[in-house]
């Protein structure tokens, strides 16, 4: 199978953009969908972006999801930062078996 | 609203069983698929086993295969995962969680319940 590889922390400042890359390991990045799940401290995870780059009824419009065949990687794009947005970031998709990234921790400072 | 609500976790000792139970409400649970995933204390997320909605399609990770069983009883509105020959490194909060439709995307979580292996 294969993995998906994110960068283990980023973080920003409150108004900026921040993007947070996930790589997959072998296979196209664009033949099965990606998913972006949010998991802030004590609780479970929710859906940010699903199917690539669509966001649940909820989900402000400031998260936005793409896919780079180019270098075989999908984005998760927050713009206008709120301190509310420090969580851990993970990606996901699916092959013969659901795999997620290692997650990223996300600090709004 | 959907609700998903985990119970049976706790402490076990190594090569013990456990098992967990997840009750739904708040959408027609026989319409929908699920799955169970973990998450090691500190750690990420990992996929542990998958049922389609009318239970004759199951998946398990490589590292519970022949240990671990997912079921479902749809007109008890409620998925289940039967975990026998428990490992320390099996330590991780269990989330039960509804798939909007197959091999689809993690919709819906439960808040999780513990599972520690420990002597």
């Amino acid at each position: 199978n294969f993995m998906l590889t994110q960068p283990h922390s980023v973080s920003e400042s409150p108004g900026k953009t921040v993007t947070i890359s996930c790589t997959r390991s072998s296979g196209s990045i664009a033949s099965n969908y990606v998913q972006w799940y949010q998991q802030r401290p004590g609780s479970s995870p929710t859906t940010v972006i699903y199917e690539d780059n669509q966001r649940p009824s909820g989900v402000p419009d400031r998260f936005s999801g793409s896919i780079d065949s180019s270098s075989n990687s999908a984005s998760l794009t927050i713009s206008g930062l709120k301190t509310e947005d420090e969580a851990d970031y993970y990606c996901q998709s699916y092959d013969s078996s659901w795999v997620f990234g290692g997650g990223t921790k996300l600090t709004v400072l | 609203q959907v609700q998903l609500v985990e119970s049976g976790g706790g402490l076990v000792k190594p090569g013990g069983s456990l098992r967990l139970s997840c009750a739904a409400s708040g959408f027609t649970f026989s319409d929908y698929y699920m799955s169970w995933i973990r998450q090691a204390p500190g750690k990420g997320l990992e996929w542990v086993s998958y049922i389609s909605s009318s239970g004759s399609t199951i998946y398990y990770a490589d590292s519970v295969k022949g240990r671990f069983t997912i079921s479902r009883d749809n007109a008890k509105n409620s998925l289940y995962l039967q975990m026998n020959s428990l490992r320390a490194e099996d330590t991780a909060v269990y989330y039960c969680v509804l798939m909007p439709y197959s091999y689809g995307f993690f919709d819906y979580w439960g808040q999780g319940t513990l599972v520690t292996v420990s002597s």
